[in-house]
């Protein structure tokens, strides 16, 4: 059972417009989510992060928005440069059964980003 | 800067064989993490550490085992390698409560 769900394989977008990459979730137990960027032959690099306590937080060209009672999580790239082009993944945690304390996550399927001249 | 190294960026081995893969990080990092990466399934957790030789399983152990006897190495074996354990591996470390730092992969093929 996928507990972390992207439903979007691909995302195509023109450069300098918003990139929205979605995330659904199916555990209420999730209390803390991350987003991640993977390029072609290297490992995901953490993005960003957003604790349940909260509805939004921006670094830069990035914000997270976070909907609880929809279960529901996206990321806004604005604007977007052809060097965000990548695979995104979202990623859940749940504190209470102390998955917080070993970093342990659930990763969506991921989204392949791609932003054109 | 965080380092995660995994010792080999591919490798081809033959079904039957017994697969070490390696990784090692320099930041002191409590947790160790081994995912497979597949199309369309995304990162799944086949075994984590909290700290030395402490080991749990993840979401798909089958197959697979772990070694963590010094703090900044987590190895991942394959008892018997078979076909449908080619995957692209990867690893990663984290403090408590803190985002997790990737390895830049280990492709695998299993013929």
């Amino acid at each position: 059972d996928q507990q972390v769900k992207q439903n979007s394989p691909s995302l195509s977008v023109q450069e300098g417009r918003i990139s929205i990459l979605n995330c659904d979730y199916t555990n209420s137990m999730f209390d803390y989510f991350l987003w991640y960027k993977k390029y072609p032959a290297e490992g995901p690099t953490f993005l960003i992060s957003i604790s349940s306590i909260k509805d939004k937080n921006e670094d830069g060209r990035f914000t997270v928005f976070l909907n609880k009672s929809a279960k529901h999580l996206s990321l806004h790239i604005v604007p977007s440069q052809p060097g965000d082009s990548a695979v995104y993944f979202c990623a859940a945690s749940a504190s209470t059964t102390g998955s917080s304390n070993t970093g342990k996550l659930i990763f969506g399927q991921g989204t392949t980003l791609q932003v054109k001249p | 800067d965080v380092k995660v190294t995994q010792s080999s960026r591919y490798l081809v081995k033959r079904t039957g064989e017994k697969v070490f893969l390696e990784c090692v990080q320099d930041m002191d990092h409590e947790n160790m993490f081994w995912y497979r990466q597949d199309p369309g399934l995304g990162l799944r957790l086949i075994y984590f550490s909290y700290d030395v030789k402490m080991k749990e399983k993840g979401d798909i152990p089958e197959g697979y085992s772990v070694s963590r006897e010094k703090k900044e190495r987590f190895s991942l074996i394959l008892e018997s390698a078979s076909t449908n354990q080619t995957s692209m591996y990867l690893c990663a470390s984290s403090l408590a409560g803190q985002p997790q730092h990737f390895g830049d992969g280990t492709r695998l093929s299993i013929l």
